[in-house]
């Protein structure tokens, strides 16, 4: 069966300091990646989505950036932290549609979370 | 640019009522529709999820529907438990023609509470 897993679970971080969260899926193969956050009274964004690896789309400008350096592995990181990246960052990945038309029509898993709070 | 919007925001019922949650979604070239349950600093849990060919979707004391023209889908409660308190989050998918991914918009939420 498939699993996701995502850590840190919790991290309190000073303003300007760096950020790394990861995220892995196991039992699946080339999976459809994506990095939500989740921000009180703002509902889930999504911030980062890849189709494989080293291809990475982002939906909002912003200071965080997304790499994929393994078919299921995805990682969200940020040089230097702002106060308003303070949030609950949520990792999920879907299995992709190949052929035509191009959407998948199968259920997204999240991972578990992880809270972030900028201090 | 797709939006969801999902009322009520907040809801407390007693145990034992039968309950409507709704949402409603501005474009309707959707994929599909999902529910969502996501309990308090957790991860989000997959309800149902409806075809954008489909009416409506059961499990055990879920049923959601889905009118697609009129950008509406409802997540009917039976019964309800202490057991069901937490947020429902609705979710589209959009239709896309080419290549990319199958992102999804989600609604803020309803958060239930369901009082003992």
């Amino acid at each position: 069966s498939q699993t996701i897993h995502q850590w840190p679970a919790t991290l309190v971080q000073p303003v300007g300091s760096p950020l790394s969260l990861e995220c892995t899926v196991e039992g699946t193969s080339n999976p459809n990646l994506y990095w939500y956050r989740q921000a009180a009274g703002r509902g889930l964004q999504l911030l980062f989505y890849s189709v494989g690896i080293g291809q990475i789309s982002s939906e909002v400008p912003q200071n965080l950036s997304a790499s994929r350096p393994q078919d299921r592995q995805f990682i969200l990181s940020s040089k230097k932290l702002l106060l308003s990246d303070s949030g609950f960052y949520l990792c999920a990945w879907s299995v992709p549609f190949r052929g035509f038309p191009i959407f998948s029509g199968n259920t997204i898993y999240f991972g578990e979370g992880s809270w972030l709070t900028v201090v | 640019k797709q939006e969801v919007t999902q009322i009520p925001a907040a809801l407390s019922v007693p145990e034992g009522e039968n309950l409507v949650l709704n949402c409603s979604f501005t474009d309707s070239a959707i994929y599909n529709l999902q529910w969502f349950r996501q309990d308090p600093g957790k991860g989000l849990t997959s309800l149902l999820l409806i075809q954008s060919s489909q009416r409506e979707q059961t499990s055990g004391r879920l049923n959601a529907s889905l009118d697609k023209s009129s950008g509406r889908s409802t997540l009917y409660i039976a019964a309800s438990q202490p057991g069901d308190s937490a947020t429902y989050l609705c979710a589209v998918r959009p239709e896309y023609s080419g290549g990319g991914a199958d992102g999804l918009t989600f609604g803020k939420g309803t958060h239930l509470i369901i009082q003992p």
